[in-house]
This record gives structure tokens, sequence and C-alpha cells, in this order.
């Protein structure tokens, strides 16, 4: 079974600062994988997404995302934040079989303050 | 056209009510879906419908039933709801079921409470 694991709960950062928000995933097939943000009452947006080729993912609003099979990895980075990147993101997996049904991480709340 | 919408925004309804949901799509995808988010919780595929026939139910209460009247419209139908049903309903497409690597596009969700 695949399972997408967000180490983080909750992280709270100062505007320009570095972020990285941490995703693991477990599955013994070929995965997708994938970054949304939910700003708050919205629905998600898909920030990146990796499906084969290049590790380093870019995405839009700056961030990006490095893929590494070996640590089944998917860690979501931007070298400086802003208020406006105060959301929920999820990290989502899904599998190189039958169907496009997305398996999400528990999400981690992104705090910005000045 | 990106957008996916979805009416009304907000939704307070009885337990015994008949309400439904409604969600649009106009990017020509063929698969539609609707998720459950709770507060603080990611989404929870509820159905998914391709080329306008039901592919996937998650074992989804009889309380909620989808309906695919064409190819761009997908409807949630509610009735005799549960206070613990209250959530976030979203609806997203994507060009095909079949294939992992098609982006799922998200509408902005209703709001429903149940009272």
């Amino acid at each position: 079974a695949q399972s997408v694991t967000q180490l983080d709960s909750q992280v709270p950062v100062f505007e320009e600062a570095p972020v990285e928000l941490r995703c693991n995933y477990s599955s013994s097939v070929s995965v997708y994988l994938f970054w949304y943000v939910q700003y708050p009452n919205q629905g998600l947006q898909l920030l990146l997404k990796y499906l084969s080729g290049s590790t380093l993912v870019k995405g839009i609003n700056g961030f990006e995302a490095e893929f590494n099979k070996s640590q089944t990895s998917f860690h979501l980075r931007k070298p400086s934040v802003h208020i406006s990147d105060t959301a929920e993101y999820f990290c989502a997996v899904s599998v190189n079989q039958a169907g496009t049904a997305l398996i999400f991480g528990k999400g981690t709340t992104l705090s910005v303050s000045s | 056209d990106t957008e996916v919408t979805q009416t009304p925004k907000h939704l307070v309804m009885g337990m015994t009510n008949k309400k439904s949901l409604k969600c649009e799509q106009h990017m020509g995808h063929r698969a539609m879906y609707w998720y459950k988010q709770k507060a603080k919780k990611p989404p929870e595929l509820m159905f998914v419908y391709s080329y306008e026939k039901l592919s996937i139910n998650e074992s989804v209460p009889s309380r909620f039933s989808p309906e695919c009247p064409n190819s761009s419209l997908l409807n949630l139908h509610l009735h005799a709801l549960q206070p613990e049903d209250s959530a976030l309903y979203l609806c997203a497409s994507s060009q095909e079921w079949r294939g992992p690597a098609y982006e799922q596009f998200f509408g902005p969700g209703t709001r429903l409470t149940v009272l």
C-alpha cells in the first residue's frame, strides 16, 4: 500500500527566510508526486509535480522540490518566503497503475510572519 | 479556461433536507471527482466519474448520491445527512482517469454545515 508522511504539521518562519517542507512516501511501485497548496477557504492548487526525468522540479510562486528515490522523499523548498505564502501544503502520491487516485499526506501549515 | 466552478459556496441544511452540490468544468476533461475535506485534514476521495460513468465509490454512505448528467457537469445529491457530514466538499477534474500523470484541477469547494 502507498502512503505519504509529512513530517511537520506546522512550520513557522519569518518573512524572507528559506523554508523546507518535508514529505516522505512509501510505495512498492513507481509513483508520481505532487505538492498542492490550499489558501484559507479555497480549493487546492497544484504547485509542482514529479512524473519522470530531472529530479529537481520547479513550480509556481518560486517553489521547487527534489525527488530522492533512495530516501523516498520529495521535500518542498523556497529560498525566500512571503507573507502571502501562509497556507496549508499537501504532498500527494499517485501510483503508476490504474487510476489517478491521489493519496494525500496530512498537510503542513506554513505560517509566515513579519 | 482552467477553472472548475462549484455552487453554492456555502450551504446550511437540516438533517431532513434534500440539497444538491454542483460542479462544472469546460476544459474537456473526461474524469471528475468528489472529495470531502474536514477541517485541518487532507481531502478524502469519495467518487470518481470517468466518461460520465461511476468508476470509483469509496464506500460512501448512500445519503450521498453522485450524478454526472454530461461531460461538463457533476452533481452531488444530499439527503438525510448527519452533523458529522459537515465539511468542505471539493470537486476536481482531470484529462483522463487512467493515467496517473494527469493533473487534477480543483474547484474552490462548497462549505456544508448540517444542523
